[in-house]
């Protein structure tokens, strides 16, 4: 069965300081995983995917991950963060059977502090 | 407008009371979602449909139901509300899941 890990519940970093946010994922197959940003009041944004091929992957708002199958891990970074990337970030994996299941994490609560 | 529109936005209900929340979209997509989010259980799936003839339950489909009106309307159900269906309601949209989906802004419900 697939499934997401996201470490951290919570994490904080100061404005200007780098980030990043850990996922583990566990599938059979080559996964096809996802981040997502939820803003407070929001629903959740499309950060960045990953397919296939290059294995660090560029999104919107600076954000990047990299894909790394020895470590099944898919964590998000962003060089500096700002105030207003304080949010809820959720990590998921997707099957590739003909449902496409969608497993998310539990997310990771990101504080910016001045 | 949105791309993916839920009403109502918050709503506050009686135990044992029916109550139904409606999601709209003008993405086209075929496939449209319920999910749940509770904190620190992130979302879990309630409904999942592929087209309007297809209706398929998801992880915690017990005490919901659903309804797809149209390509673009699917409404979710409480046939009679519980207070641990106090949660965040999410509707979601894709046109199939690998390239994502796209959220409306959530309900927030509390049954009391």
């Amino acid at each position: 069965a697939q499934s997401v890990t996201q470490p951290d519940i919570h994490i904080t970093v100061s404005e200007g300081a780098s980030l990043e946010l850990r996922c583990n994922y566990s599938y059979g197959a080559t996964p096809y995983l996802f981040w997502y940003v939820q803003s407070p009041g929001q629903g959740l944004q499309l950060l960045l995917k990953y397919f296939s091929g290059d294995t660090l992957v560029q999104g919107i708002k600076g954000f990047e991950a990299e894909f790394k199958r020895s470590q099944s891990s898919f964590n998000l970074r962003k060089p500096s963060v700002h105030w207003s990337d304080a949010a809820e970030y959720f990590c998921a994996v997707v099957g590739s059977g003909g449902y496409q299941k969608v497993t998310f994490g539990t997310g990771t609560k990101l504080q910016v502090i001045p | 407008d949105a791309d993916v529109t839920q009403t109502p936005r918050n709503r506050i209900t009686k135990t044992g009371k029916r109550i139904m929340l409606e999601c709209s979209q003008t993405k086209g997509h075929d496939r449209m979602y319920w999910y749940r989010q509770d904190p620190g259980l992130g979302l879990r799936l309630i409904y999942y449909s592929f087209d309007v003839k297809d209706i398929n339950k998801g992880e915690i489909s017990d005490g919901y139901s659903v309804s797809r009106q149209a390509q673009a309307k699917f409404s979710l159900s409480l046939e009679s509300a519980i207070p641990n269906q106090t949660a965040l309601y999410f509707c979601a949209t894709s046109d199939e899941g690998r390239r994502g989906y796209t959220f409306g802004s959530g309900t927030r419900l509390t049954v009391v």
